[in-house]
């Protein structure tokens, strides 16, 4: 139980290209969804807070014009670069909490996307 | 929130246990501590989280002492599929560490 799925697993494109990723939560509902970026020999940073019919809520230092994410419903989430440079390639990974478990619940993590931009 | 200390690297050999202590001198009443396990280009994979005292899952242990100001992991039996980045999060914390990382040796 607790899969999240993350499409696609990679992605190289020339830039100024947008990308869409998505995070979907398989067999559970996330009102909550979070997504990170994560360089080589790092740790994972994390970019913003996606919530269900909500704005997101991005940390300092992340262009939200830049990374435009959507959370139509309770199991998808988008994460959008929009018109990608080569310094925005990267590893990016998405999260999920279950709604519907009370209590202190641990994040579900997809598989991450590799983006390399041209 | 709670900042998390962790050793930056570790090394093991097969077959050993493996104990990889967490400081959080900071926690909260109500937070629990979770522990996540990160192979290169995959998302974390959630291990083990616990509240106080010890708690046992088919692959790890978590031993909390009475403060709570660290825990630690303890990964019994390691093999060379345990090299891994482990990271300790507290609370409702979602901000990620350096974690630790992990080197088995054959």
């Amino acid at each position: 139980g607790a899969v999240v799925s993350q499409h696609p697993s990679w992605v190289i494109c020339k830039s100024g290209t947008s990308v869409k990723i998505e995070c979907r939560s398989l067999d559970f509902q996330a009102t909550t969804m979070f997504w990170y970026r994560q360089f080589p020999k790092q740790s994972l940073m994390l970019m913003a807070t996606s919530n269900e019919g909500s704005k997101a809520t991005y940390e300092q230092g992340v262009e939200k014009d830049k990374f435009l994410i959507n959370h139509a419903s309770l199991t998808l989430s988008t994460l959008t670069v929009t018109s990608a440079h080569p310094e925005d390639s990267s590893f990016y990974i998405c999260s999920a909490i279950d709604s519907g478990v009370l209590g202190n619940q641990p994040q579900h993590f997809g598989d991450g996307t590799r983006l390399s931009i041209l | 929130l709670a900042k998390t200390t962790q050793p930056i690297s570790m090394d093991s050999y097969e077959g050993q246990e493996v104990n990889i202590t967490c400081s959080h001198n900071n926690i909260a009443t109500n937070d629990y501590i979770t522990w996540y396990q990160q192979f290169p280009s995959q998302g974390p994979r959630f291990i083990i989280q616990g509240y106080k005292t010890k708690v046992t899952n088919e692959v790890a242990s978590l031993f909390i002492p009475a403060d709570r100001k660290s825990s630690t992991l303890s990964l019994p039996r390691v093999s060379l599929s345990d090299t891994a980045v482990y990271y300790c999060l507290v609370g409702s914390k979602i901000i990620f560490g350096k974690g630790t990382r992990l080197h088995i040796l054959p």
